[in-house]
């Protein structure tokens, strides 16, 4: 199975700042890798599908990029609504295995 | 606009069994892949279950294979979850949500429903 692993765990930045959490896979996924953002409470949101495709709604702070076993997620500028989890999350289609990431903590410092 | 509401979960004893609902609407519903994902109190996600939009394929975490069932009713616009022998590990918020779809089914999860709770302690 292909594991998945985020770095940092955790973050705090502050508001403004630029923010960047990686991904990586134990093995290729080419651009199979999305993005998503769970506020305390809530159930997670998707912001970036297939590494880069930002989804419709979602503000063009975040963005996503990478492929093959690397990924890099991308707040652009920091904002206090942005205090989140973000997952990173693979997907293998032979046969469909769906492997989220352990997940990176957003704080505001 | 698109709805998932979850219903079903609540404590049940180890070996137990429960059947989780997923009401949809705002969409066709049978035109999209399902999935059910779960999330054990202050951990990550993980992955249960898929279900084709024709409920003709399906596939499940090693975790829950031989125990838990997926299904679905499209005449009634609902995704089930058939939980049985459960064990405490499986205490978790459990979502339903939609597969992306785009000229087929997508790797990713477009839509997620609120969750329900599932505790399984004695």
């Amino acid at each position: 199975d292909i594991q998945m692993t985020q770095s940092p765990s955790s973050l705090s930045a502050s508001v403004g700042d630029r923010v960047t959490i990686t991904c990586q896979a134990s093995q290729d996924i080419s651009n199979y890798l999305n993005w998503y953002q769970q506020k305390p409470g809530k159930a997670p949101k998707l912001l970036i599908y297939d590494a880069s495709n930002l989804e419709t709604g979602v503000p063009s702070r975040f963005s996503g990029s990478g492929s093959g076993t690397d990924f890099t997620f991308t707040i652009s500028s920091l904002q206090p609504e942005d205090i989140a989890t973000y997952y990173c999350q693979q997907y293998d289609n032979l046969p469909p295995l769906f492997t989220f990431g352990p997940g990176t903590k957003v704080d505001i410092k | 606009q698109v709805q998932l509401v979850e219903s079903g979960g609540g404590l049940v004893k180890p070996g137990g069994s429960l059947r989780l609902s997923c009401a949809a609407s705002g969409f066709t519903f049978s035109d999209y892949y399902m999935s059910w994902i779960r999330q054990a109190p202050g951990k990550g996600l993980e992955w249960v279950s898929y279900i084709s939009s024709s409920g003709s394929t399906i596939y499940y975490a090693d975790s829950v294979k031989g125990r838990f069932t997926i299904s679905r009713d499209n005449a009634k616009n609902s995704l089930y979850l058939q939980m049985n022998s459960l064990r405490a590990e499986d205490t978790a918020v459990y979502y339903c949500a939609r597969v992306g779809y785009s000229y087929g089914p997508q790797g990713y999860f477009d839509y997620w429903g609120q969750g329900t709770l599932v505790t399984v302690s004695s």
